[in-house]
């Protein structure tokens, strides 16, 4: 596609269920990144997908967040039992992942957790 | 584990005011340089970055950085700005080693008065 694609944009949800988050990175990136950026912070890194490699899961704030990348495309993140604090706006992102790439940016998904 | 400091939360200017936003990092090896903005109600684009050779780098919009490896730092320049470049600015590194994460500051957010 022409850019990094995200569903859905806004996501209402109550408190204890779950929800998946969904990133369609840019044709041919190899490289993904999940980001959280809540009201008048930065951005959070959460996980990183290169390749065929071992995600880099250093950023996962609790075992409710995880993510998955099938076949190399598409990702989704899921958090489970959700709480008040997980309301954020959830970024993807996808670089080519060669050393020395960009990252190109999603919309984002705006939670909210009530 | 690289981090990204930007010093300045809120920087508020009238137009044709210059504009210098500080970012430092802290990690010793080799890295890429990024700056990012956040245009309201709009995604992540990036707005110049540096990988090597020459430090001082020029963007999009006459904005550019200079990257002083002595001083691990990476601060953004315009000698002119505008009411249009009001946004949320963020600056970001990525580490050449095995954890090749992208790390953003916690931006700074730029008002330029009409």
């Amino acid at each position: 596609g022409a850019g990094v694609s995200q569903s859905p944009s806004n996501k209402v949800t109550e408190k204890g269920k779950d929800v998946e988050l969904r990133c369609d990175p840019i044709s041919g990136h190899t490289a993904l990144y999940w980001y959280r950026q809540s009201l008048g912070q930065g951005l959070e890194f959460l996980i990183y997908f290169q390749g065929n490699s071992a995600p880099d899961k250093s950023g996962l704030p609790s075992d409710r967040f995880s993510a998955e990348r099938t076949g190399g495309s598409v990702s989704t993140l899921t958090i489970q039992r959700t709480q008040q604090e997980d309301s954020a706006v959830y970024l993807c992102a996808s670089s080519l992942g060669s050393l020395s790439s960009e990252a190109f940016f999603g919309q984002g998904t705006r939670l909210t957790v009530v | 584990a690289q981090s990204v400091s930007q010093h300045n939360h809120h920087v508020i200017l009238s137009e044709a005011a210059s504009l210098e936003l500080g970012c430092n990092y802290s990690y010793g090896g080799t890295v890429n340089l990024f700056w990012y903005v956040q245009y309201p109600g709009q995604h992540l684009q990036l707005l110049l970055k540096y990988f090597s050779g020459d430090p001082l780098v020029k963007g999009i919009k006459g904005f550019e950085a200079e990257f002083i490896k002595s001083k691990f730092s990476f601060n953004l320049r315009k000698p002119s700005v505008q009411w249009s470049d009001t946004a949320e600015y963020f600056c970001a590194v990525k580490a050449l080693s095995s954890a090749r994460q992208l790390t953003f500051g916690s931006g700074t957010q730029l008002t330029v008065l009409p």
